[in-house]
């Protein structure tokens, strides 16, 4: 089966600007999270949407949003960038989101903010 | 969720079985422990799971300890692309869908 797939894989933008992440989940997976990964905090949970629906939300600023289309695909923004926003930024799609052995990651998306 | 400790890193020969131990001595009844590992420049991908007995799948064994306090994922005929940080996760379904990552054991197979 097709895996998740996050677009783009690489992204360099400037400091003050906007930036949207893509993210397409498994054929019938319902549930998208997404994660920020920085060497120095390690992998920081974002927020989750299931059924179009923010379900979870992490411990992140405003400025971190995202959303779900019908089709479940997710699509995630960070607004006002700051240095300190470059990372990997992951998603993981699932059938209901808490069945934690269902998870597939997709490869990421590396945001660097110069 | 309960707080696991794991060791920075671990060290195994090709072909020989790795023991990544993992210590979770506040897990409560009904949490479950998650192993997930990722490769560099990759996301992580889910291993094993289990509640309390030992578990097996095409991936690797968990071993978790009677009173649950620990467990150990072995890989039996650890490969370099087993190369990767491995995490240990105790979660409970019910809590909500967030996965909490520690730091997690850089193994490292040498050839």
């Amino acid at each position: 089966k097709a895996g998740v797939t996050q677009t783009p894989r690489y992204l360099i933008k400037t400091r003050g600007q906007q930036v949207t992440l893509s993210c397409s989940p498994i054929s019938g997976h319902r549930s998208v999270s997404w994660y920020q990964q920085t060497p120095g905090q390690g992998l920081q949970f974002l927020f989750e949407y299931f059924s179009e629906t923010q379900r979870n939300k992490g411990n992140f600023p405003g400025r971190f949003s995202g959303r779900q289309f019908s089709n479940s695909r997710s699509e995630m923004n960070v607004s006002t960038l700051e240095l300190g926003d470059s990372a990997l930024y992951l998603c993981a799609s699932s059938l209901f989101g808490t069945d934690f052995y269902g998870y597939t990651f997709g490869s990421g998306t590396r945001l660097t903010v110069v | 969720d309960a707080k696991t400790t794991q060791p920075p890193s671990m060290d195994c020969a090709e072909g020989r079985a790795a023991n990544l131990p993992c210590n979770h001595s506040t897990i409560s009844g009904n949490e479950y422990v998650y192993w997930y590992r990722q490769i560099h420049s990759q996301g992580p991908q889910y291993i094993i799971h289990g509640l309390k007995n030992n578990e097996t799948n095409e991936m690797a064994s968990l071993i978790i300890t009677e009173d649950r306090k620990s467990s150990t994922l072995i890989l039996p005929h650890a490969t370099l692309r087993d190369t990767a940080v491995y995490y240990c996760i105790v979660r409970v379904g019910t809590s909500g869908s967030r996965l909490t990552f520690g730091e997690g054991t850089q193994l490292t197979v040498n050839p």
